[in-house]
């Protein structure tokens, strides 16, 4: 059984701090990994992936990723009250031609102003 | 910026009807998937497309459902004879080549069963 595990939260920080959310998955073979953010009642939508050990900076975000530990993370900094949602980290498990995604429960984060 | 379009937003039938939720993916995209997320729990793979084809389904993916690319621009999901557990948001997806490439979601179509 492939499983993709975050803690469901929630997480509150206080705005201007950084917001760490975590994932770890189950299948060694994954080979790519992404961060959505989802509000209430909307679609997935797309922060940043990740495929190569190591952090990957993209404005306010960092995404860390260990393939040794199964684990990979998001980093938010400066955070902002608009960053409030719930985090959903994807692994693709490839198979052949596709990327399957295998997503987590999610973890939501309050910031508060 | 192109995104993923799904009609209808909402969609309310009565149990054993079929319904039938539409997509029109990326224009350039080739991979076409559904996901569906029950409310309160984890976003779950469907099936994927390729080429006029399914390429996988998962175990949701019974005999009730089929996919159709009826045209050059639209994707649909079907479901035959609609249960009461197939009530939840089911979103499309695109992406624009195989592998690792990232997939990007339509708005979702709520479907509600009674």
């Amino acid at each position: 059984q492939k499983e993709v595990e975050q803690n469901s939260g929630p997480l509150s920080v206080p705005e201007g701090a950084i917001a760490s959310l975590n994932c770890t998955y189950s299948d060694r073979g994954s080979q790519s990994f992404f961060w959505y953010r989802q509000y209430s009642g909307k679609s997935p939508e797309l922060i940043m992936f990740i495929y190569s050990n190591g952090d990957k900076e993209d404005g306010r975000f960092t995404a860390q990723l260990n393939k040794a530990s199964q684990y990979v993370s998001l980093l938010i900094r400066d955070s902002q009250p608009s960053d409030s949602a719930t985090y959903l980290c994807a692994v693709g498990m490839g198979s052949g031609n596709f990327n399957k995604f295998y997503f987590g429960s999610g973890t939501k984060l309050n910031v508060k102003p | 910026e192109p995104e993923v379009t799904q009609t209808p937003s909402h969609q309310v039938t009565q149990m054993g009807q079929e319904v039938i939720l539409r997509c029109v993916p990326i224009s350039n995209h080739l991979y076409f998937y559904w996901y569906r997320q029950i409310l309160g729990q984890k976003v779950e793979f469907l099936v994927s497309f390729y080429n006029n084809e399914i390429s996988e389904k998962s175990e949701i993916f019974d005999d009730q459902f089929s996919v159709e690319r009826p045209d050059g621009s639209n994707f649909t999901l079907k479901i035959r004879s609609t249960k009461l557990e197939d009530s939840a948001m089911y979103f499309c997806a695109s992406s624009e080549a195989r592998g690792q490439e990232t997939q990007y979601f339509g708005p979702g179509t709520r479907l509600l069963v009674l």
